[in-house]
């Protein structure tokens, strides 16, 4: 099946540093891709959606300069955490479909643990 | 309330058990997923419905559109099911590709 590429998988920085997090999909091409993140214990929360070649399109309540989100092609998109603060650490992951709208299935890549110290 | 209820939100049980968890959901959807996610935070897609019934391996996967309702069933369940599970609904009414996500069951298997 479809696989999602996510690196690195757990990263410490400290704070005031920035952070980009890597997804891909190896063998499928993703206009769109979904960045989530999780908190001990709680669901997924969606953070933006990143389209292809288009600015990306953030939920409410996240911070744009903050979480800089970059989608340059059709298999890779990367979430940047700037000037990283210790309340910016959580679980990252990000989600692919394979094809376009609803019929098709989502895949995760593996998700990034961020410690901001 | 939330548009996508998951229950029970944590469940034990011994080695060789028939397991359901239950999703209900509020909102017209297109489709619905059953996803995995391990200790380790990965998650895998297990199933994605429309209507009527899919099976893979020990897991089976229902859905009845009408009483907007999902069960996920493991038979001989086993300590390595041992995971959340995870809901997620494609309401009909937001982008087609956003999923709504339940709170997850949190499934213990003990040997």
């Amino acid at each position: 099946g479809a696989v999602v590429s996510q690196h690195p998988s757990w990263v410490i920085c400290k704070s005031g540093t920035s952070v980009k997090i890597e997804c891909r999909s190896l063998d499928f091409q993703a206009t769109t891709m979904f960045w989530y993140r999780q908190f001990p214990k709680q669901s997924l929360m969606l953070m933006a959606t990143s389209n292809e070649g288009s600015k990306a399109t953030y939920e409410q309540g996240v911070e744009k300069d903050k979480f800089l989100i970059n989608h340059a092609s059709l298999t890779l998109s990367t979430l940047t955490v700037t000037s990283a603060h210790p309340e910016d650490s959580s679980f990252y992951i990000c989600s692919a479909r394979d094809g376009r709208g609803w019929g098709t299935e989502a895949f995760f890549g593996q998700g990034t643990r961020l410690t901001v110290v | 309330k939330n548009e996508v209820e998951q229950s029970p939100q944590n469940l034990t049980a011994q080695e060789g058990e028939f397991i359901t968890i239950n999703c209900s959901y509020s909102v017209g959807i297109s489709a619905l997923h059953w996803l995995q996610q391990h200790p380790g935070g990965g998650i895998v897609s297990l199933f994605m419905l429309s209507s009527g019934k899919k099976k893979h391996g020990r897991l089976i996967a229902t859905i009845n559109i009408q009483e907007k309702h999902s069960s996920l069933h493991i038979t001989a369940s086993h300590p390595r099911d041992s995971a959340v599970y995870i809901c997620a609904a494609n309401p009909l009414i937001q982008g087609a590709q956003k999923l709504v996500f339940g709170q997850g069951t949190r499934l213990t298997i003990n040997p």
